[in-house]
């Protein structure tokens, strides 16, 4: 069974405050995706990283992808509460039945 | 707005009914999938389609189904609903594949009753 394991769970901060959430496997994976789900709404697409050790940065938030690629993490700086919601990584794994495989989500809040 | 555009929003159904829930897309894409979203698993996929005319399972399959007439419109289909459906339902579309990160709809929350 492939597996892409999220953690935190379930994580709550004060505005101001950094964070970090850790994605990981024991599979390999060709890209990366992270995205940010809100209540009553689809998942939306924050990034997709591909090259392991790449990093890319969107505002406040930095992506890394593992330099074996059976990893990621996505750090927040400066928290806001518009950042409120379901992290959700998933990735296309390099073998295995199914090819895309999303984690289990962190739900973040974000309190003002 | 272009998009993924998935209906109905909820519905409730009572064991043994069918239904089918609608999702069309206009941005051409030739890739769309079914997903599954239960509290703490993550999601699941049901079904998914690589162009018009082929459609293959995913994950859970089990008590679906799904056609692609037309590159625009992938309907899923539940025969006999089980309270085990009970779910919320996302569409999504890809340009060409899995590397490309998907763009979903925003859902189809399902209670079987």
């Amino acid at each position: 069974t492939q597996l892409l394991e999220q953690s935190p769970q379930f994580l709550s901060i004060q505005e101001g405050e950094n964070l970090t959430v850790y994605c990981n496997s024991s599979s390999v994976f060709s890209s990366l995706q992270w995205y940010r789900q809100e209540p009553g709404e689809g998942p939306v697409l924050l990034v997709t990283v591909v090259t392991g050790g790449e990093v890319k940065k969107l505002k406040r938030l930095t992506f890394q992808f593992g330099d074996a690629r059976k990893d990621s993490s996505l750090h927040i700086t400066a928290a806001q509460p518009g950042d409120t919601g379901l992290y959700l990584c998933a990735g296309e794994v390099v073998s295995g039945t199914y090819k895309y495989i999303f984690g289990t989500g962190t739900r973040l809040k974000v309190l003002a | 707005n272009a998009g993924v555009t998935q209906t109905p929003k909820f519905r409730i159904l009572k064991i043994g009914q069918s239904m089918t829930l609608q999702c069309t897309q206009d941005m051409n894409h030739n890739y769309m999938y079914w997903y599954r979203q239960d509290p703490g698993m993550g999601l699941k996929l049901i079904y998914y389609s690589v162009g018009a005319g082929i459609t293959d399972k995913g994950e859970v399959p089990n008590g679906y189904n799904v056609s692609r007439s037309t590159t625009e419109d992938f309907p899923l289909r539940l025969e006999l609903a089980a309270p085990s459906q009970t779910s919320v339902y996302f569409c999504a579309s890809s340009y060409k594949g899995l590397a490309y990160g998907y763009t979903f709809g925003s859902g189809t929350r399902l209670t079987v009753v």
